[in-house]
């Protein structure tokens, strides 16, 4: 069964140096998302990307963030200076259609640890 | 707004035993419903959903109503088995959307 695959499973970086987390969606599908939870709350929703462009995001992506699909596969996060706070897990997901009824298919996490 | 409570866990359960993890939602329209299951070094993966109300999502031996009087979605099984063991999240999105509100998550050990 296909499935969304992100790398790294874990990693640590210092505050204030820039971050790409890098997802491969399940390949015939058009519409991509990073979502993070913060241990201990909430699965909480940053960015939805369709045709090359951004089509919502929540206040928490701010100009820190950004994403990119640097080639058919790829869909990549970057966070430019990392915050203490941002230290949460990464979800990466994607589904074929936009519709609220269509199942989004979710990868593993990429733990982010800043110190 | 949108938006998931449920359950506080964690919850450790007997094998066989009967299993609720409580969702309740507050959403504007007419959300769809998602009960999502992430196993230890796993992904989240789509264990049910109802997309109107009064449907009934279930798989694996899961159940989930959509009850919009009570604007609830919970998540029972007859039967737990140690192979359930796993964090469970109830989710909404809106029709007119497709982003996705998320609970905290309920954490479920089930030990033989």
């Amino acid at each position: 069964e296909p499935e969304v695959t992100q790398t790294p499973s874990h990693q640590v970086t210092q505050m204030g140096q820039e971050v790409i987390l890098r997802c491969v969606p399940i390949s015939n599908h058009l519409y991509f998302y990073w979502y993070r939870q913060i241990l201990g709350q909430k699965v909480e929703f940053l960015v939805s990307f369709y045709n090359n462009e951004i089509s919502e995001k929540s206040e928490i992506f701010d100009d820190q963030f950004s994403v990119e699909r640097p080639d058919g596969s790829n869909f990549t996060l970057k966070i430019r200076s990392t915050k203490l706070e941002d230290s949460a897990m990464y979800f990466c997901a994607s589904t074929r259609a936009s519709v609220g009824t269509d199942t989004q298919y979710f990868g593993p996490g990429t733990r982010l640890t800043v110190l | 707004g949108n938006s998931v409570t449920q359950m506080e866990g964690p919850v450790t359960l007997s094998e066989e035993a009967f299993l609720t993890i409580n969702c309740t939602y507050t959403a504007t329209g007419y959300p769809s419903l998602f009960w999502y299951v992430q196993y230890p070094g796993e992904g989240l993966q789509l264990l049910l959903k109802a997309t109107k109300a009064d449907d009934k999502g279930s798989n694996k031996g899961f159940e989930a109503t959509y009850r919009k009087e009570t604007t609830s979605f919970h998540l029972e099984k007859g039967s737990v088995q140690v192979s359930d063991s796993a964090v469970y999240f109830c989710a909404l999105t809106r029709s007119t959307g497709n982003q996705f509100y998320f609970g905290t998550g309920t954490s479920l050990t089930v030990i033989p």
